[in-house]
């Protein structure tokens, strides 16, 4: 049961233009979303967060959205460049029934930024 | 500071074999995570331990288990590698606190034949 879902694996997007990645959850006990950036040979790295209590939140060109009722959150990525070219994972947390957190990933969308 | 360093970086084993993975953490962080990557599945959690402890475990057979020792350092076992083992593996160290981002090591890519 994948509770974590992007559902496009690739996403093309001009240099310059919008890229919007998307990430749809079936927990609505998670309360913490995150996104990580992934380039070959290494590790994801983190990019940006988000709190259950908000539905916005902003870091330079990386917007994240977070829509409670409908379950979703999106990165938006505003310009985007050729080295924002990786692969994209969402993640979400919940408190488990020990007290503690775990994450859950999204299986992946590979942008691809065209110069 | 050094970042979170996993050894080996490639590995190739045959089915029936165990292998043992190394992960160092950044220094402080008491929280380490495992997780196994393959082709779209995404990452899929194997467990955290927080002082040595097994925190949380996820949804993986018996065949997979690891450790922490006393300077955080973890190691993650595999015995009787399957195919379906083939996968890059990655571990994630973070302070240990709730809602905390975690940082990822560059991952062993593990061949089994």
């Amino acid at each position: 049961d994948q509770q974590v879902k992007q559902n496009s694996p690739s996403l093309s997007v001009q240099e310059g233009r919008i890229s919007i990645l998307n990430c749809d959850y079936t927990n609505s006990m998670f309360d913490y979303f995150l996104w990580y950036k992934k380039y070959p040979a290494e590790g994801p790295t983190f990019l940006i967060s988000i709190s259950s209590i908000k539905d916005k939140n902003e870091d330079g060109r990386f917007t994240v959205f977070l829509n409670k009722s409908a379950k979703h959150l999106s990165l938006h990525i505003v310009p985007s460049q050729p080295g924002d070219s990786a692969v994209y994972f969402c993640a979400a947390s919940a408190r488990s029934t020990s007290g503690t957190y775990k994450y859950i990933f999204g299986t992946g969308t590979r942008l691809k930024v065209l110069a | 500071k050094a970042g979170v360093t996993q050894t080996p970086r490639y590995l190739i084993k045959t089915r029936g074999q165990q292998v043992t993975l190394s992960c160092s953490p950044i220094s402080g962080h008491r929280s380490v995570s495992w997780y196994q990557q393959t082709p779209g599945q995404g990452l899929q959690f194997l467990f955290e331990y927080f002082s040595e402890t097994q925190r949380n475990k996820g949804n993986f057979p018996g065949r997979f288990s690891g450790r922490q020792f006393s300077n955080s350092r973890s190691e993650m076992n595999v015995s009787t590698l399957e195919l379906g083992d083939s996968a890059l593996y990655l571990c994630a160290s973070s302070f240990g606190q709730p809602k905390e981002t975690q940082y990822f090591g560059p991952g062993t890519r593990l061949l089994v034949l």
